[in-house]
This record gives C-alpha cells, sequence and structure tokens, in this order.
C-alpha cells in the first residue's frame, strides 16, 4: 500500500525556519518525481516546488524562491523541504504529492499544518 | 507562468443531474499535462482524471474529461451524492506548475 506521511509542521514565527519530512512507503521512492502542495485556510491548492526521481530537476513557485529549498533522500525514503524567512502568508497545509510520469499527482500526505504567526 | 482559470466558481446541481465544469489556460497546455482532482472538506485531493481525458485508477466512469490547448471539461454525469465536492484542474507541464482556483459542486 502507497503512503506519505508528512511531519514537520508547528508553529512558528514570522522570520522563523521549520523543516517538513514526508516519509514514503509501498512504493520504489527512487522512480519518482514528488512535489509540495500548500492550502492556505479556506482557500485553493498552491503549488510549492518539484524535485525529479535524482534530484536532477528542482523546481519552485516564485512565491518561495529564495526561501524554500526541496531535497530527497533516496536510501532514506523521504523527502524534504527547508522552509526559512517565513511569513504568515505562509501559513497552509503542506501536502506532499508523488508524481507519476506524465499521470499527474497520484498519491496525496494528509498534509502537516504550519502556522507562521507572533 | 499559465493561469488556469476556472468557471463557474460555484456549480449547485441536484443528485442525478449532470455537471460540467471548465478549465481556461492562458496559454496552450499540452493535454499530456493537464489533470483533474477532487478534494472534500479535511481531506487530501485525489486525482481523477490525467492527460485531459484518462481516468485514475478507481475512478467511476460516470467522471470524463475533455479539451485541448486552452479549454479543457470535466464532466459528471448522474451527480452521486460523494461527488459534491471542490474540483481543480492542473497543468504540471511547464514550470511553474498552476492549479485553477477551484468549482465548488454543491447540492442544490
Amino acid at each position: 500500500e502507497v503512503q506519505l506521511v508528512e511531519s514537520g509542521g508547528g508553529l512558528v514565527k514570522p522570520g522563523g525556519s521549520l523543516r517538513l519530512s514526508c516519509a514514503v512507503s509501498g512504493f520504489i521512492f527512487s522512480d519518482y518525481s514528488m512535489n509540495w502542495v500548500r492550502q492556505a485556510p479556506g482557500k485553493g491548492l498552491e503549488w510549492v516546488s518539484h524535485i525529479s526521481s535524482g534530484s536532477d530537476y528542482i523546481y519552485y513557485a516564485d512565491s518561495v524562491k529564495g526561501r524554500f529549498t526541496i531535497s530527497r533522500d533516496n536510501a532514506k525514503n523521504s523527502l524534504y523541504l527547508q522552509m526559512n524567512s517565513l511569513r504568515a502568508e505562509d501559513t497552509a497545509v503542506y501536502f506532499c504529492a508523488r508524481e507519476r510520469h506524465n499521470r499527474g499527482f497520484d498519491y496525496w500526505g494528509q498534509g502537516t499544518l504550519v502556522t507562521v504567526a507572533s | 507562468e499559465i493561469v488556469l482559470t476556472q468557471s463557474p466558481g460555484t456549480l449547485s446541481l441536484s443528485p442525478g443531474e449532470r455537471a460540467t465544469l471548465s478549465c481556461r489556460a492562458s496559454q496552450s497546455v499540452s493535454s499530456i499535462y493537464l489533470a483533474w482532482y477532487q478534494q472534500k472538506p479535511g481531506q487530501a485531493p485525489r486525482l481523477l482524471i490525467y492527460g485531459a481525458s484518462s481516468r485514475a485508477t478507481g475512478i467511476p466512469d460516470r467522471f470524463s474529461g475533455g479539451g485541448s490547448a486552452t479549454d479543457f471539461t470535466l464532466t459528471i454525469s448522474g451527480l452521486e451524492p460523494e461527488d459534491f465536492a471542490v474540483y481543480y484542474c492542473q497543468q504540471f507541464g511547464v514550470s511553474p506548475f498552476t492549479f485553477g482556483q477551484g468549482t465548488k459542486l454543491e447540492i442544490k
């Protein structure tokens, strides 16, 4: 069974940092690109970042570029999102999602809530 | 950035009716990279359609997708009670990947 489990969310002050993790199981992690998607309270989905299977290709939304860093450890079946210089507008539920080649984001985690407030 | 605009914002229909949701792109999108998702309150999104018209695993055949270039459609034939949710289109062919703002399908 495919599982994606996010962790690391919480309350952080503006300007602070947080590192999210996504532990996966049930599939060969190193075969798939992965993404982070977020959803602010009561709002729609916003794509955050993409990393290819071998970390060769990394993309970011303009809203997080220069502040967030996506990475992965294929040996540990884990995806990460290092978030620095956090702002109130980064408050959201953060989902990790598996990207199946040319078939969209086919599996998602349950999300982890990040709240940026003083 | 490719902007996806979904319409209508809210669609009020009754069970058994047919729903037609629109997704318009600000520039041409390869159909290969156009997907639709369903999201219910408190849940993660679920992939419904990929490649503009192919149903994901386990998706009932009352869900169908179509369109090309800048105009895409999700159709739900014969609405079931569990279909009332928010629907998003997405393009993932060109970075930044983008989602539409969503269409809320509510019970009339």
